[in-house]
């Protein structure tokens, strides 16, 4: 079955420690994937997308990766204000048309100062 | 800015009660979904549309239906709301292949 896997669940770092989140799958065919950052109490805000293997992108302290089977999320140098529950989701290819994201459970990170 | 609004932030309803959850998005996109969020579970897909009229099941449609009467506006009904469907629900739109967008999403209470 396809599923979607993020590690670890919780992370607590000091400030300016850098540190990567990783998101496994496995999906039979992927159309993307995407990252989220979201807040407590609120919808989670898009960050990234990424369609095939060996693409990267960037904003600000976070920069996401794509191999075949997973994708990390780098933090770099990270502030307070990074705090929150990062999720990972899927979307893959089933012959229709729109489909909707798979996600995984999120990694809940704190900075502390 | 794409822009996704859910018509109420907080819900309180009784057993048995149908519910409308509204959702408009202001970018044109085609494809908008609805999901519900749980501690432990996550989000799960209960329905999404890739046109006006058009609808597929998700994940967990059983006790909802959905409504895309306009390209901008998609609702999710609970035909008769039980307990167990208190949960925060988040409406979310997204233009073909590319990122969702989501709204703040709406914390319904089933009484």
């Amino acid at each position: 079955e396809d599923q979607v896997t993020q590690s670890p669940e919780a992370l607590r770092l000091q400030e300016g420690e850098s540190s990567s989140l990783n998101c496994s799958y496995t999906v039979s065919g992927l159309r993307g994937l995407f990252w989220y950052r979201q807040d407590p109490g609120k919808g989670p805000e898009f960050l990234f997308t990424l369609y095939s293997a060996g693409e990267e992108k960037e904003k600000e302290r976070l920069k996401a990766t794509l191999t075949k089977k997973e994708s990390f999320l780098h933090i770099t140098a990270p502030k307070p204000e990074d705090s929150a529950t990062y999720l990972c989701a899927v979307r893959m290819y089933s012959g229709g048309g729109a489909d909707g994201l798979t996600f995984g459970k999120g990694t809940h990170l704190i900075i502390q100062p | 800015d794409v822009k996704v609004t859910q018509s109420s932030r907080y819900l309180v309803k009784r057993t048995g009660e149908k519910v409308f959850l509204e959702c408009v998005q202001d970018m044109d996109h085609e494809n908008m979904f609805w999901y519900r969020q749980d501690p432990g579970l996550g989000l799960r897909l209960i329905y999404f549309s890739y046109d006006v009229k058009m609808k597929e099941k998700g994940d967990i449609p059983e006790g909802y239906s959905v409504s895309r009467e306009k390209k901008e506006r998609f609702s999710l009904i609970l035909e008769s709301a039980s307990t167990n469907q208190t949960s925060m629900y988040l409406c979310a739109s997204s233009l073909y292949d590319r990122g969702a967008f989501f709204g703040q999403g709406t914390r319904l209470t089933v009484v």
